[in-house]
């Protein structure tokens, strides 16, 4: 169980246009889903978190125009980098957050597989 | 603000077994995770500490020691496979929404 999928898991854009990613919970309802960005040999940096049916809430220094997040419904998450430059060229992962404690007792996030991202 | 802090490369031979420390500073603190990540994929979950002590689970062990801020994972019998980068995150409480913030990585290297 508790398994997230990202889409597409490769995409290359030409600067300037848009790309959506999409994060899925495929057998839990998750209530809140987080968006991270990594650079190569590098952690995961928080971008934003994603609550069903609410605003994102953006990290400080996030562009929250440039990075369009929607959270539709409790199994689907998007985020849209709009007039992508060379430089949001990175591995972005989601995770979700089941709507219930999991095992260890405590809100676990479950990751997607990540989308590597690359604008020529 | 947060600080998390692990090493950045640590090598160690096949059957052998290494330790992955982790420093943190931060308020409302609400449990410390360790991740395996292979190069290209996501994080996966290795462990959870809330209280202090040791979390044993097979070959891997997590401890936690909340008065200083430390936490380490113990990889025991090492396998080539156990290459990967080592992620500590700590969570916050429900007001700060329950985030994850990740150290550095440190990325372990299993030689034959």
């Amino acid at each position: 169980g508790a398994v997230v999928s990202q889409h597409p898991s490769r995409v290359i854009c030409k600067s300037g246009t848009s790309v959506k990613i999409e994060c899925r919970s495929l057998d839990f309802q998750a209530t809140t889903m987080f968006w991270y960005r990594q650079f190569p040999k590098k952690s995961l940096m928080l971008m934003a978190t994603s609550n069903e049916g609410s605003k994102a809430t953006y990290e400080q220094g996030v562009e929250k125009d440039k990075f369009l997040i929607n959270h539709a419904s409790l199994t689907l998450s998007t985020l849209t980098v709009t007039s992508a430059h060379p430089e949001d060229s990175s591995f972005y992962i989601c995770s979700a957050r089941e709507r219930r404690m999991g095992l260890a007792g405590v809100h676990e996030q479950y990751f997607g597989p990540g989308t590597r991202l690359t604008v020529t | 603000g947060q600080n998390i802090d692990q090493p950045t490369e640590m090598t160690a031979t096949e059957g052998a077994i290494v330790q992955i420390n982790c420093t943190y500073q931060t308020s409302g603190f609400n449990g410390l995770f360790w991740y395996q990540q292979h190069a290209g994929e996501a994080p996966t979950f290795l462990s959870y500490n809330v209280l202090d002590g040791l979390e044993e689970k097979g070959r891997f062990s997590s401890f936690l020691s909340r008065s200083k801020g430390y936490s380490y994972l113990l990889l025991k019998e090492l396998q080539m496979k156990d290459s990967a980068s080592y992620l500590c995150a700590v969570s916050r409480i429900k007001a700060a929404g329950n985030k994850l913030t990740f150290g550095g990585g440190t990325r372990v290297l299993v030689k034959p």
